[in-house]
């Protein structure tokens, strides 16, 4: 069964402290790992898709990493407004047929305090 | 086309009531999938369509649980008899490859 675990589940840093959130998984045949930011009340927002190892993508403050067994969401110099929870899911590959459903981790809650 | 959209945004019913939502998913998405995500949670995986054909259901989905997608365009999610434990966001998806696009979510809660 694919699994994904989060950590930590919450993360309170001060405006420009960068840090790291981690994403563990187990799957049967990595297809891609999704990283997405949800803020309260919305669905997810599409962030990041990774697919092989020591793949890496960027986009403003947030750089994603992948690496066979977990992936890292890299945050410099966050503002308040990257408050949210980070979600990472991956997809699996099932016989050469994927369906394309994703399977989460519990989430990651960023504070991030002016 | 503006994205995902599902209605109604949030539903309050009694236990026992028959609920029902829909999704308008991306024009030309042919997946739609359906999930449930509770409070602290991450999303959980409920079901599968690809154009009109439902491929795959998880077997958390009760009976009480219908999904349909009518001429592979919008989809319906039905709860019959609801219980308070299906108070949850239930989350729509489309995609054409690989990446889901969510939407808003329709927040339940069941009294």
């Amino acid at each position: 069964e694919d699994q994904v675990t989060q950590s930590p589940e919450a993360l309170r840093l001060q405006e420009g402290e960068s840090s790291s959130l981690n994403c563990s998984y187990t799957v049967s045949g990595l297809r891609g790992l999704f990283w997405y930011r949800q803020d309260p009340g919305k669905g997810p927002e599409f962030l990041f898709t990774l697919y092989s190892a020591g793949e890496e993508k960027e986009k403003e403050r947030l750089k994603a990493t992948l690496t066979k067994k977990e992936s890292f969401l890299h945050i410099t110099a966050p503002k308040p407004e990257d408050s949210a929870t980070y979600l990472c899911a991956v997809q699996a590959s099932a016989g050469g047929t994927s369906y394309g459903k994703l399977t989460f981790g519990q989430g990651t809650i960023l504070t991030v305090h002016p | 086309d503006t994205g995902v959209s599902q209605d109604p945004r949030h539903k309050i019913t009694k236990r026992g009531q028959n609920v029902t939502f829909r999704c308008d998913p991306i024009s030309e998405h042919n997946r739609l999938y359906w999930y449930r995500q509770t409070l602290g949670q991450g999303p959980e995986f409920l079901t599968y369509f690809q154009n009109e054909a439902q491929l795959e259901k998880s077997r958390l989905l009760s009976d009480r649980f219908s999904a349909e997608r009518p001429k592979g365009s919008f989809s319906t999610l039905e709860i019959q008899r609801t219980e308070q434990g299906d108070s949850a966001m239930y989350l729509c998806a489309s995609s054409l490859l690989g990446t889901g696009i969510f939407g808003p979510g329709t927040r339940l809660t069941v009294t």
